[in-house]
C-alpha cells in the first residue's frame, strides 16, 4: 500500500463547475498537507498549506483535512480553463528537512 | 513566495556523458535541497535528500556514484548524472526547504535527453 494515494484521473469538467480532488494516507505521522499545481513541463507550485485538521481557504481554492479519516480534499470554485493542470497533493510529518511524500497527481482539465 | 531556480531547464547529451544540474535558491538559504525525478504522467520520485556541507541521503535503489549530489553552499545544489544513459532520460526536479518551513520551494525543472 502506497503511503499517499491520488486518483490520477484525468478529470474533465465544464468551465465554472466546482472541482473536488482527494487523497488518501495512511502514515498517522503526518502533521503538513500541501497542495501543488503543475503545468505540464514545469515545476510544482505550491497552492495551499494546511497543519493538521481543518478547512483553509483562498480565493477560489479551499482545502480540507481530516486526520480522523486520513482524507484530505482541495476543492476549486468557479473552475477556470487555466485551472487546467496536474494537481499534487502532499504531505510531511515534520518541518526543516523531513521528506515530503506526493500523490501521484491528478490531471485536470477545464473546458470553456 | 521563495524562488528556487534550477538551470539548464532542458538538456540534450550523448550517452556516456556527464550532466551537471544547478539548484539555487535566490532569497532564502536553504538548509536543505531535494532532487526528484519525474516520469511522464508520474509523481515526483524522491531521489535524495542534501544538506549544506554534509553528504547525500539517497533514497533506496538510487545509485549515488551515477548521481553526484553536491551541496555546498546554503543556496546552491548540485546534481550531476554521470555516464549517462537513455533510460536516464528525464524530467529532474529540485526542491528547497527553508529552515523551520515545511513547505517545499520547486525550481522549474530540468529536461533531460540522453540519446
Amino acid at each position: 500500500q502506497k503511503e499517499v494515494e491520488q486518483d490520477p484521473g484525468p478529470l474533465s469538467v465544464p468551465e465554472g463547475a466546482i472541482v473536488s480532488l482527494n487523497c488518501t494516507y495512511s502514515n498517522s505521522a503526518f502533521q503538513y498537507f500541501m497542495w501543488y499545481r503543475q503545468y505540464s513541463r514545469k515545476g510544482p507550485e505550491l497552492l495551499m498549506y494546511t497543519y493538521s485538521s481543518g478547512n483553509k481557504e483562498d480565493g477560489r481554492f479551499t482545502a480540507q483535512v481530516d486526520k480522523s479519516s486520513k482524507y484530505i480534499s482541495l476543492f476549486i470554485r468557479d473552475s477556470q480553463p487555466s485551472d487546467s493542470a496536474t494537481y499534487l497533493c502532499a504531505m510531511s510529518a515534520g518541518t526543516g528537512g523531513f521528506k515530503t511524500i506526493f500523490g501521484a497527481g491528478t490531471r485536470l482539465f477545464v473546458k470553456a | 513566495g521563495a524562488v528556487v531556480s534550477q538551470h539548464p531547464s532542458w538538456v540534450i547529451c550523448k550517452s556516456g556523458t556527464s550532466v551537471k544540474i544547478e539548484c539555487r535558491s535566490l532569497d532564502f538559504q536553504a538548509t536543505t535541497m531535494f532532487w526528484y525525478r519525474q516520469f511522464p504522467k508520474q509523481s515526483l520520485m524522491l531521489m535524495a535528500t542534501s544538506n549544506e556541507g554534509s553528504k547525500a541521503t539517497y533514497e533506496q535503489g538510487v545509485e549515488k556514484d551515477k548521481f553526484l549530489i553536491n551541496h555546498a553552499s546554503l543556496t546552491l545544489s548540485t546534481l550531476t548524472v554521470t555516464s549517462a544513459h537513455p533510460e536516464d532520460s528525464s524530467f529532474y526536479i529540485c526542491s528547497a526547504d527553508r529552515y523551520r518551513n515545511t513547505e517545499a520551494f520547486f525550481g522549474q525543472g530540468t529536461r533531460l535527453t540522453v540519446v
